[in-house]
């Protein structure tokens, strides 16, 4: 299986922050890459698929890049309904595997 | 938009087999693979499998041996079971729409918890 790690695994920020979260696959896996963004008691909502594409509604603040085995996810300028936890996903090969997930909380 | 949602009891005895539905609406269900998602309270997320329309499924090694993915076009459903479950199959169990080339899931139901306890 494809392991996939997140740094940091928390952060504190504050509203108009920039921040990065960075994910990395234990093999390469080109740019079969997706984040998530999950809230509390809700579902996970895709944000970026294929490593830099924005879903369709996702704000442009959110931006993502990489390749191969190192990933970035970007937020510009945080806002308040930004602060959840994050998840990388690689779909390179099944199984379909996540990684541990950044938790993002208010400073 | 497509909406999905689950369904089945939230409480399962253990050795027993887990059994839940996820109802597909405002969208048919052909010409798409679904796929069954899981996440322990608290921990994180893990695919257990995806099925096409047509029948052809996937699973996670991890559970290949206990799960089964099948699909009822006709009712526009998914249905998964878990065999032989133990208190670690505890999860909040998730439905979702797996779109190909390249893969990932866009759509999710609310999730459903269910808990393996006698």
């Amino acid at each position: 299986d494809i392991q996939m790690t997140q740094s940091p695994s928390s952060l504190s920020a504050s509203v108009r922050d920039r921040v990065t979260i960075t994910c990395r696959a234990s093999q390469s896996i080109s740019t079969y890459l997706n984040w998530y963004q999950q809230k509390p008691g809700k579902a996970p909502k895709l944000l970026i698929y294929a490593a830099s594409n924005l879903q369709s509604g996702v704000p442009s603040r959110f931006s993502a890049s990489g390749s191969g085995t190192d990933f970035t996810l970007t937020i510009s300028s945080l806002q308040p309904e930004d602060f959840a936890t994050y998840y990388c996903q690689q779909s390179y090969s099944p199984p379909f595997t996540f990684g541990p997930g950044t938790k993002m909380d208010i400073k | 938009q497509v909406q999905l949602q689950e369904s089945g009891p939230g409480l399962v005895k253990p050795s027993e087999t887990l059994s839940l539905t996820c109802s597909v609406s405002d969208g048919s269900i052909s010409s798409y693979y679904w796929s069954w998602i899981r996440q322990p309270p608290g921990k994180g997320l893990e695919w257990i499998g995806y099925i096409y329309y047509s029948g052809s499924t996937n699973y996670n090694p991890s559970l290949k041996s206990r799960v089964t993915i099948s699909v009822d076009t006709s009712k526009n459903q998914l249905s998964l079971k878990l065999n032989s479950v133990t208190a670690a199959d505890t999860a909040v169990y998730y439905c979702a729409r797996l779109r190909v080339v390249p893969y990932y899931f866009d759509y999710w139901g609310q999730g459903t918890l269910v808990t393996v306890s006698s």
